[in-house]
């Protein structure tokens, strides 16, 4: 079955450094990948969207590569702030659903 | 502001017991969808509506209902059927009816179902 796979374990780094945040997929081929925030206790939201002929997207602090030949998409946030301490989901889009990895933590160390 | 609103925030359910999960969109929004989030694990689609009086099932729709009667409304029962209930239960909607769009889902704050 079609997967979306997130580093399970929780990403600790100081302010002011860049985080990378990955997301590997599985037994398919997503036209695109989205990528979403989760704050504790509530609903994810949207903050970026990479289709496959796209190498890399930018917003502000924020971007995004997709690699089809690594299989895997990276979201970096540069000049991190506390306030950007959540959860990161991953969601690869095909022509059947959009499929959601289980998101990495990230914690901004003042 | 245009949004999603879930209620109740929180839900116990007593063995047996059906009980509702509300969702109502202000958006406009042709397609909803119902996901359910356990620790670990990614969001997982129970059932999804393109248009209203038509719906899908997802993944996971055992022991769920839905219906769409209005465009601005999806509710979600959970039957006595579904065993392990105890989740949080995320409710979204998007722009086009297509799933396979590549158009950003807009998510509710959710309803976490504890079981009594």
């Amino acid at each position: 079955s079609q997967k979306i796979e997130q580093n399970s374990e929780a990403l600790n780094i100081q302010e002011g450094k860049t985080a990378t945040l990955t997301c590997n997929y599985t037994n398919y081929s997503p036209a695109y990948l989205q990528w979403y925030r989760q704050d504790p206790g509530r609903g994810p939201v949207f903050l970026l969207l990479i289709r496959e002929n796209e190498k890399e997207k930018r917003k502000e602090r924020l971007k995004v590569t997709f690699d089809t030949t690594l299989k895997q998409s990276l979201f970096h946030i540069t000049a991190s702030q506390p306030a950007d301490s959540a959860t990161y989901l991953c969601a690869g889009g095909s022509a059947r659903q959009l499929t959601f990895g289980s998101g990495t933590q990230l914690t901004v160390l003042p | 502001d245009g949004g999603i609103t879930q209620s109740p925030k929180y839900l116990f359910r007593k063995e047996g017991q059906n009980v509702t999960l509300s969702c109502e969109q202000n958006l406009n929004h042709d397609a909803m969808y119902w996901y359910r989030q356990d620790p670990g694990q990614g969001l997982r689609l129970i059932y999804y509506s393109q248009i209203v009086n038509d719906f899908q099932k997802g993944d996971i729709a055992e022991g769920y209902s839905v219906s769409r009667e209005k465009k601005e409304s999806f509710p979600l029962t959970v039957t006595s059927a579904q065993k392990n209930p105890t989740a949080f239960y995320l409710c979204a909607s998007s722009i086009p009816r297509d799933i396979s769009s590549n158009q950003p889902q807009h998510f509710g704050d959710g309803t976490r179902l504890s079981i009594l």
